[in-house]
């Protein structure tokens, strides 16, 4: 079954500091993958997808995101965190392609900036 | 250009009654996804409603239902409601015509069953 795995719960980082936030994920095909984000009391913002092409993706924000098919990988990082930034962010991954399907789900990271 | 509406934004309900909730697609999207996120936990995919229809839908129960209307939005209804249901419900739309996922959510329903 297609799974996601945030590794991390909780990252705390002080503002200015470089940030990765690590997502592996299980799936036979090469899958859409995505970054969200979502703030208390907001809905989830998409941040940046792989569907193919360059395994270096630009998000908004100033994100950005790597595949890596060999770690079945697909790390967020960020080179300067800015305090705006603490939020909840979920790695997902769309186990079919095209006709926008269902998304899966990792458990989330909670990041926390400190001044 | 109104993104995703839903409706209400908190409620409380107990064991057993039944809910429904609202959702109002973004301007110019024709289906709607409906999600379950429990605290600490990421979304889980409930269903999805395309041309007033079930398209696809998650690993719930029958008592969860759905509606879609003609004019694109959407009814989410929970029977018999358990406290396990307790969570945030968010709404996502998009335009099916356009394979890229191009999901807008809304900032959700926060169900209590007490």
């Amino acid at each position: 079954a297609q799974s996601v795995t945030q590794p991390d719960i909780h990252i705390t980082v002080s503002e200015g500091a470089s940030l990765e936030l690590r997502c592996n994920y299980s799936y036979g095909a090469t899958p859409y993958l995505f970054w969200y984000v979502q703030s208390p009391g907001q809905g989830l913002q998409l941040l940046l997808k792989y569907f193919s092409g360059d395994t270096l993706v630009q998000g908004i924000k100033g994100f950005e995101a790597e595949f890596k098919r060999s770690q079945s990988s697909f790390n967020l990082r960020k080179p300067s965190v800015h305090w705006s930034d603490a939020a909840e962010y979920f790695c997902a991954v769309a186990p079919y392609a095209g006709n926008n399907r269902k998304l899966i789900w990792g458990l989330g990271t909670s990041l926390a900036v400190n001044p | 250009d109104a993104g995703v509406t839903q409706s209400p934004t908190h409620l409380i309900k107990t064991r057993g009654q039944q809910v429904t909730l609202r959702c109002s697609p973004k301007s110019g999207h024709d289906t709607v996804s409906w999600y379950q996120q429990a605290l600490g936990q990421g979304p889980q995919f409930i269903f999805q409603y395309y041309e007033e229809e079930e398209r696809q839908r998650g690993n719930f129960p029958d008592r969860f239902s759905g509606h879609q209307f003609p004019n694109y939005s959407s009814e989410l209804n929970v029977n018999a409601l358990l406290l396990g249901d307790s969570a945030l419900y968010l709404c996502a739309s998009s335009l099916l015509g356009r394979s890229n996922y191009g999901y807008t959510f809304g900032s959700g329903t926060r169900l209590t069953v007490v």
